[in-house]
């Protein structure tokens, strides 16, 4: 079966410094991927989505990039943080079916201080 | 106006109630369709794909409406359990590899003793 880690589970960043979360897909073969981002008391914002190996999409212009270096992995980096990049940050992913939905990792909490 | 939109509530409805959420997109060539249940600081996690002739899964329905754009979930006999935060997601994309999932802010349901 397909399986999905992402972590940290929690990070506490100061302003100003970098930030690097992982994901990791299991069990599947060419998923798409994808980065959300939730603030607090709202819904969950596209920051990026992947189709393959170093194809990414960028939906919000942001402090924030992405990075699929392997099939399976899929990086979300930032040089350096904003107070405003603090939220819970999930990874997805999805297979290509039209149709296909998408599985969650547990998520990251950042708060940035 | 909002790629996906719904309701966010707060739906308060005592045990054994039936309760409706709708939900309406923008792009009527949009061709998949879901829905998410999100608890309290958690991942979200899928509930129900919706077709176009409608399902359902024990005590939940989904529908679609192509003409009028909007897709609504019931819940019939509601559990204190099904307190959660119901997510609207929308498949944006152009189908096959490209799938692009827009999700509504979503609908708190609290269900009442």
């Amino acid at each position: 079966s397909q399986t999905i880690h992402q972590w940290p589970a929690t990070l506490v960043q100061p302003v100003g410094s970098p930030l690097s979360l992982e994901c990791t897909v299991e069990g599947t073969s060419n998923p798409n991927l994808y980065w959300y981002r939730q603030a607090a008391g709202r819904g969950l914002q596209l920051l990026f989505y992947s189709v393959g190996i170093g194809q990414i999409s960028s939906e919000v212009p942001q402090n924030l990039s992405a990075s699929r270096p392997q099939d399976r992995q899929f990086i979300l980096s930032s040089k350096k943080l904003l107070l405003s990049d603090s939220g819970f940050y999930l990874c997805a992913w999805s297979d290509r079916f039209w149709n296909s939905p998408l599985h969650f990792g547990n998520g990251t909490r950042l708060t940035v201080t | 106006r909002k790629e996906v939109e719904q309701d966010p509530g707060p739906f308060n409805v005592p045990e054994g109630a039936t309760v409706a959420f709708n939900c309406t997109y923008s792009n009527s060539a949009s061709q998949s369709f879901f829905w998410y249940r999100q608890d309290c600081r958690k991942e979200p996690k899928l509930l129900m794909s919706v077709y176009s002739s409608g399902n359902e899964d024990g005590r939940f329905t989904a529908q679609l409406n192509r003409a009028s754009q909007y897709i609504s979930l019931l819940i019939r006999d509601s559990k204190l359990s099904d307190s959660a935060t119901y997510l609207c997601v929308v498949n944006m994309g152009y189908g096959g590899a490209t799938n692009k999932l827009i999700f509504g802010t979503g609908t708190l349901l609290a269900v009442q003793p």
